[in-house]
């Protein structure tokens, strides 16, 4: 599992309220990443890190923010968690080197609901 | 705009019959491209990239740059090959995935 773990796994809350979400690595990985994953539409990406302090945006990243203040941790927050953000979220990192390599390692998601 | 795209949300085969899940993209250079895979209750998995040109589990991909193609085939599916699937393209570090193909093998 490359040592990726997600928190909270599972989460219920309501319109409106903001919520955070955690992924770890064990494995002082440079890139990590977060998708969601909706039917229909696969895997979306978020957002992603290359460093601490370094993230850029990806496909859906309004209503979205993160931060990376340490290797280790890649923190998504939701400021006002709206219906449409209901959905399975997953952590990733990519291992290895180089420009164009590497793969990616997910974790187990982290399913939201939001009322 | 880098792009993949998997036109089958849903292939459904016979045991011991060949499958073909079909990922066209859209990218400007050389591109990197990946399979991954989601088996029920595990994490997604990387299956095989193009550039190791290997088979695993009997599946194959090959990198069709005049088609801007690279479908993913195996010759007789099996029942345990019965998960999503998912074509990704790697752009500078940037991972995009197509909407995946979920595949069904019937006894």
């Amino acid at each position: 599992d490359a040592g990726i773990t997600q928190s909270p796994r599972h989460k219920v809350t309501e319109t409106g309220t903001p919520v955070t979400l955690r992924c770890h690595q064990t494995e002082n990985h440079r890139y990590m990443y977060w998708y969601r994953q909706d039917p229909g539409h696969g895997l979306r990406l978020i957002h992603y890190s290359y460093g601490v302090k370094d993230t850029d945006k990806g496909e859906v990243s309004d209503g979205y923010s993160v931060s990376r203040s340490k290797t280790e941790d890649f923190l998504l927050t939701l400021e006002s968690a709206t219906s449409s953000q209901t959905s399975v979220y997953f952590c990733a990192i990519r291992a290895g080197t180089g420009i164009n390599t590497g793969e990616l390692f997910f974790g187990e998601g982290s399913r939201l609901t939001v009322l | 705009a880098q792009r993949v795209t998997q036109p089958e949300k849903l292939l459904s085969v016979f045991k011991g019959a060949p499958v073909e899940l079909k990922c066209n993209y859209s990218y400007s250079g050389s591109p990197e491209l990946f399979w991954y895979v989601q088996y029920s209750r595990q994490r997604l998995q990387l299956l095989l990239r193009h550039i190791s040109r290997e088979s695993i589990k009997g599946f194959t991909a090959d990198l069709n740059k005049g088609e801007t193609s690279f479908h993913l085939k195996k010759p007789f599916a099996q029942e345990e090959d019965s998960a999503m699937y998912y074509c990704a393209l790697n752009n500078f570090n940037k991972f995009y995935f197509g909407s995946g193909t979920k595949l069904n093998v019937k006894p």
